[in-house]
């Protein structure tokens, strides 16, 4: 069974520019979350979708957004993006119904803002 | 507020010694606890997960405990390898709340040297 996927693996942009980040969910998986770890800090919430829809999103500005596509996969777009965006933008997936495991981590996209 | 606390922030120890790792929460009611394993730079990677009811649970080298009454938990490492270098994350599930609400600690990071 393919696990979550992740892309870019890493990627470099400068401040104001757009960054577009990528996930597959584990199949079966209908909910996607999507989380920010700057370097040497916690993992830091930032927007669950399940069913296509946004369900919740941590404390973040307007900025972040995503969204999630039929097949379930997601994407996650940083607009104007600023030095402190850079981190490690992890992606996980799970069953809606599930209530113990299956909540799965993908490997992450670096995201460097020079 | 709910809570997760790890100590040590940071262990090194030699090759082939045992560990354990501490996890404090104020999570309460939760569904389950569970430990992940983040090496540099990927995502985190479940090593094992328990609900309220249990009290151990391994996996391989791996052994976590669980203390309701007194709200800790315990990840053991037992004949350290050098791969066993890495972050490592307690997070907790509190119940009837779907997967937005995982309370992550901020890890710690064990360095197993030769």
């Amino acid at each position: 069974e393919a696990g979550v996927t992740q892309s870019p693996t890493h990627l470099i942009k400068t401040r104001g520019q757009q960054a577009t980040l990528r996930c597959s969910p584990i199949s079966g998986h209908t909910s996607v979350y999507w989380y920010q770890q700057a370097l040497g800090l916690g993992l830091q919430f930032l927007l669950w979708y399940d069913e296509g829809e946004e369900r919740n999103r941590g404390n973040f500005p307007p900025r972040f957004s995503g969204r999630q596509f039929p097949n379930y996969s997601s994407e996650l777009n940083v607009n104007a993006l600023e030095l402190e965006d850079s981190a490690l933008y992890l992606c996980a997936s799970s069953s809606r119904f599930s209530r113990v495991g299956g909540y799965t981590f993908g490997s992450g996209t670096r995201l460097t803002v020079v | 507020k709910n809570q997760v606390e790890q100590s040590p922030q940071s262990l090194i120890i030699l090759e082939g010694k045992n560990c354990t790792l501490q996890c404090n929460y104020t999570v309460s009611p939760f569904s389950n606890l569970r430990w992940y394993k983040q090496d540099t730079g990927r995502g985190p990677v479940s090593l094992t997960i328990m609900t309220f009811s249990e009290n151990t649970k391994s996996n391989g080298r791996y052994t976590a405990t669980l203390d309701a009454d007194t709200k800790q938990s315990s990840l053991h490492i037992t004949a350290s390898q050098l791969s066993d270098s890495a972050s490592y994350i307690c997070v907790v599930t509190p119940v009837n709340q779907a997967g937005t609400a995982l309370i992550f600690g901020k890890g710690t990071t064990l360095s197993v040297s030769s």
